[in-house]
């Protein structure tokens, strides 16, 4: 089983800052990760897949980046609603999600 | 609009069963595989399951294997996930979530609200 490891954990920032979340994987992936954004109380929405696809609707401050086993989610400057919980997840048929990396103001 | 929206959650004792659906709309159900993810409360993201649209495969998680099954009635285009010998990991909210298409058809693109089900004597 592929694990997806985080960090950090928390990331305590301010609106107009740059973001830079991190997602290891335990073997290769390639290319073929996804990142989701979760706000409090909500459903989880598909930012970015294959790495470095903005999915439908996306704005582009939201970019990623990587392959093999590191990978990076970059938000170049924050907005309000920024603030929330970001997960990757690996491409399979039995997929992982990391352990997640909260986004909170500062 | 596509939409996805989840039902059948609530209180259940341990080993009990349950079952939840997840009514589609706005997009050929058919088309598309669909899963079951949960979340725990205060926890992460688990991938608990997921159905073909095209030859009804079915995938799930080592954590429920043997005891929850994903199924499909394309005709009423609605999702079920039979949940049974419920424990009390299985605390979560469950969403309901739809595959891509050719490039995204390993991620999830829509998402429902999401059911909570809680396991408890």
């Amino acid at each position: 089983e592929i694990v997806l490891t985080q960090s950090p954990a928390t990331l305590s920032l301010s609106p107009g800052e740059r973001a830079t979340l991190s997602c290891r994987a335990s073997q290769s992936l390639s290319s073929y990760l996804a990142w989701y954004q979760q706000k409090p109380g909500q459903a989880p929405r598909l930012l970015i897949y294959d790495a470095s696809n903005r999915a439908t609707g996306i704005p582009a401050r939201f970019s990623g980046s990587g392959s093999g086993t590191d990978f990076t989610l970059t938000i170049s400057s924050l907005e309000p609603e920024d603030f929330a919980a970001y997960y990757c997840q690996n491409r399979s048929n039995w997929p992982t999600f990391g352990g997640g990396t909260k986004v909170e103001i500062k | 609009e596509v939409q996805l929206v989840e039902s059948g959650g609530g209180l259940v004792q341990p080993g009990g069963s349950l079952r939840l659906s997840c009514a589609a709309s706005g997009f050929t159900f058919s088309n598309y595989a669909m899963c079951w993810v949960r979340q725990a409360p205060g926890k992460g993201l688990e991938w608990v399951s997921v159905v073909s649209g095209s030859d009804g495969s079915t995938y799930y998680a080592d954590s429920v294997r043997g005891r929850f099954t994903i199924s499909r009635d394309n005709s009423k285009n609605t999702l079920y996930l039979q949940m049974s010998s419920l424990r009390a990991e299985d605390t979560a909210v469950y969403y309901c979530a739809k595959r891509g298409t050719v490039t995204t058809f390993y991620y999830m693109d829509v998402w429902g609200k999401g059911t909570t089900v809680t396991v408890s004597s």
